[in-house]
């Protein structure tokens, strides 16, 4: 079936440094694909999505492009602060044509500690 | 604004109590879902349900139902309660791929 893998944390950085936290997946359609983060305490929010290949995601500073020929959705950020310090989780999202609910499949998830 | 909203942040209870959780969206979306967070196992999902009156298996169903008689509101049932169900529990909605996220409840069961 569809899989996430992401890179295992915690990733620890230096505020204001590159950040890049891998993800690659395992698809038998064309999925879209998410990036969601957790702050601590707190539910899932939505951060980007992309929902085609070669389509790119971005907000807040953050940016991953949708490789179909990786299977790649790699999360990055030129300039991280203390603040983004956080759970980020990429997923996809089964495509279904039947008209049916998509589901979401998650990774592990990955632990960015930013250190002032 | 998309809002999610769960009952309880923080719950306890008893092994062996039935449970209820109880999630509220105000977007009129068509499925919402119910997932279970524990470290180092992602999020997995329970059930879903993508009308009213509705509701699909997910990965672990085993030991939880659920209830959806109004389109806004999605409950979770743990009909008794056990402590490998002590774990962070959140509820989203959403419309095609997109889901939208509650503030989760953390439940622990004594």
């Amino acid at each position: 079936g569809d899989s996430v893998t992401q890179m295992e944390g915690p990733v620890t950085l230096s505020e204001e440094a590159f950040l890049t936290i891998n993800c690659t997946y395992t698809a038998t359609g064309y999925p879209s694909l998410f990036w969601y983060v957790q702050y601590p305490g707190e539910g899932l929010q939505l951060l980007l999505k992309a929902t085609k290949a070669d389509d790119k995601g971005s907000n807040k500073g953050f940016e991953a492009t949708y490789r179909k020929e990786t299977t790649s959705f790699h999360l990055e950020k030129g300039s991280v602060q203390v603040s983004d310090s956080a759970v980020y989780f990429c997923a996809l999202s089964e495509r279904n044509y039947g008209g049916a609910t998509n589901k979401l499949i998650f990774g592990t998830g990955t632990l960015l500690a930013v250190q002032p | 604004d998309v809002k999610v909203t769960q009952s309880s942040r923080y719950l306890v209870k008893r092994t062996g109590e039935k449970v209820f959780l109880e999630c509220v969206q105000d977007m009129d979306h068509e499925n919402m879902f119910w997932y279970r967070q524990d470290p180092g196992l992602g999020l997995r999902l329970i059930y879903f349900s993508y009308d009213v009156k509705m509701k699909e298996k997910g990965d672990i169903p085993e030991g939880y139902s659920v209830s959806r008689e109004k389109k806004e509101r999605f409950s979770l049932i743990l009909e008794s309660a056990s402590t490998n169900q002590t774990s962070m529990y959140l509820c989203a909605s959403g419309e095609r791929d997109t889901q939208y996220f509650g503030p989760g409840t953390r439940l622990t069961v004594l």
